[in-house]
C-alpha cells in the first residue's frame, strides 16, 4: 500500500527547459512534503520542502506546488541544467507520536537532462 | 558545520551472521533516524532515536535494534542477516523542534550485501 507515488520511473527534458516532477498522496493527515536529490553512491539531498498551509514554495530554479484537494504536488525546475540529472524522491512527514515525525517516501523518478 | 557520516561505505557479510552500521549525526542536531533502501525503490523507515531512546519504529523485526549515544551519533545492529537484508542503509540527523515536520539530512549511506 503506496502511500506516496511517483508513477513516472524515469523523465528526460532538454537542457533549459523545464522540468516538471510529479508526486500523489493519499493520506489527507500528511501536513508537510519534501523533495529530496540523490546521485549514485550518495545519500539523498534535501531540496525544498512545503507545508500544508501553502500552495506554492520557491527556492532559486527550484518550485513546488502543493494541491490539496487532488493529494498532488510537483517539483518544477527552471531551466534544467545538466548537473540536475538524478533520481528525485517526495517524501510525506507523518506524525507518530510525542512530536515524533516519520517520512514515507516515493521510489522516485530519474531525471535526465539532455543537452 | 560537519555533515552526517557514514561507516562503513561498503560490507559483505553471509546469511546469519550480525552487522553493527555506525551514524554521526551533524553538529546540533538531536534526531537520528534510519531508513532501508532497495534497489529501484524509495527508502524505507526503520526506526528513530531521540535523546537516546528509540521513538518511533517503522514495520522491521526486532532482529534491526539500534543505539543512540549521547553525543547523538547512533548504531544500526541488524542480527541474523538474511539475504533480502542486502540493500543501502541511510541515516537521516534532524534537529526536533516542536514546528510540524523537521528536514531530515542524510549520510552517504552503507552498502551492504548478504550472501
Amino acid at each position: 500500500d503506496q502511500q506516496v507515488k511517483q508513477n513516472s520511473p524515469s523523465l528526460s527534458v532538454q537542457e533549459g527547459r523545464i522540468s516538471i516532477l510529479n508526486c500523489d498522496y493519499t493520506n489527507s493527515m500528511f501536513d508537510y512534503f519534501l523533495w529530496y536529490k540523490k546521485y549514485p553512491a550518495e545519500g539523498p539531498t534535501f531540496l525544498i520542502s512545503i507545508s500544508s498551509i501553502k500552495d506554492k514554495n520557491e527556492d532559486g530554479r527550484f518550485t513546488v506546488f502543493l494541491n490539496k484537494s487532488a493529494k498532488h504536488l510537483s517539483l518544477h525546475i527552471v531551466p534544467s541544467q545538466p548537473g540536475d540529472s538524478a533520481v528525485y524522491f517526495c517524501a510525506a512527514s507523518v506524525y507518530i507520536w510525542a512530536s515524533n515525525y516519520q517520512l514515507i517516501w516515493g521510489a522516485g523518478t530519474k531525471l535526465i537532462i539532455k543537452p | 558545520e560537519t555533515g552526517v557520516t557514514q561507516s562503513p561505505t561498503h560490507l559483505i557479510k553471509t546469511r546469519g551472521q550480525q552487522v553493527t552500521l555506525r551514524c554521526s549525526s551533524q553538529s546540533g542536531h538531536n534526531t537520528v533516524s534510519w531508513y532501508q533502501q532497495a534497489l529501484g525503490q524509495g527508502p524505507q523507515f526503520i526506526f528513530q532515536y531521540y535523546r537516546e531512546e528509540e521513538n518511533g519504529r517503522g514495520n522491521f523485526p526486532p532482529r534491526f535494534s539500534g543505539l543512540q549515544f549521547p553525543n547523538y551519533s547512533s548504531e544500526l545492529n541488524v542480527n541474523a542477516l538474511e539475504l533480502d537484508d542486502s540493500a543501502l542503509y541511510l541515516c537521516a540527523s534532524s534537529f526536533r523542534t516542536s514546528v510540524l515536520g523537521e528536514t531530515q539530512y542524510f549520510g552517504p549511506g552503507t552498502r551492504l550485501l548478504v550472501l
